[in-house]
């Protein structure tokens, strides 16, 4: 079993409508990075957080911390949100350059 | 533009030759990280490096590959002899704030194609 989850592996959702990506991981951590991941490769960090929730524009990240879970909402979706959500924690007291991704969520955004 | 940088973008090579990736780190930072990612799988951690310090290799890291930062600025990465299975994206990430919580700001990525 991997230590970071994401559920769905792949998600197909009509322009507008609202999208969960979820991510449940097994360690004990010190904070959790969302990223997003275009073809052709490059990542962008979308949120990094170690409690509560988080809000930039039309996307929220939320943790719990009891639960080992986090979930990234994206509102109003738009066709430019396709792309592979990743989720990537750094485990708690552990190396301080290591962090372990979840495989990502592929979303696609129909017009 | 004054984000972290990789050449090249796309490598294809045939087995047995030796390659070499460059990373430029945004300038400010002190860390500096190198990542593989196959294809429909996460990014899986290489190594990374405090200033030109390299302070962490990941079991992946296999004596045929070899990270460098000699000046503590850009960062080239290695592979010998490479092997299909070498097949990849390279990622490289830079930070700056220390302790365990530091946001990395990432590369494009060199995809490498071993024939």
């Amino acid at each position: 079993k991997n230590e970071v989850e994401q559920s769905p592996q792949n998600l197909t959702a009509q322009e507008g409508e609202f999208i969960t990506i979820n991510c449940s991981y097994s360690v004990g951590i010190s904070a959790l990075h969302w990223l997003q991941q275009h073809p052709g490769g490059g990542i962008v960090s979308l949120f990094m957080l170690s409690s509560g929730k988080k809000k930039h524009g039309r996307l929220i990240a939320t943790i719990n911390i009891q639960e080992k879970h986090s979930s990234l909402h994206i509102t109003a979706s738009h066709p430019r949100d396709s792309a592979v959500y990743i989720c990537a924690v750094h485990p708690y007291g552990g190396s301080q350059g290591n962090l372990i991704f979840g495989k990502g969520t592929k979303l696609s955004v129909k017009p | 533009d004054t984000g972290v940088s990789q050449d090249p973008r796309h490598k294809i090579t045939k087995r047995g030759q030796n390659v070499t990736f460059r990373c430029d780190p945004i300038s400010e930072h002190n860390r500096l990280y190198w990542y593989r990612q196959t294809l429909g799988q996460g990014p899986e951690f290489l190594t990374y490096f405090q200033n030109e310090a390299q302070l962490e290799k990941s079991r992946l890291l296999s004596d045929r590959f070899s990270a460098e930062r000699p000046k503590g600025s850009f960062s080239t990465l290695e592979i010998q002899r490479t092997e299909q299975g070498d097949s990849a994206m390279y990622l490289c990430a830079s930070s700056y704030r220390a302790g365990a919580s530091n946001e990395q700001f990432f590369g494009p990525g060199t995809r490498l194609t071993v024939l």
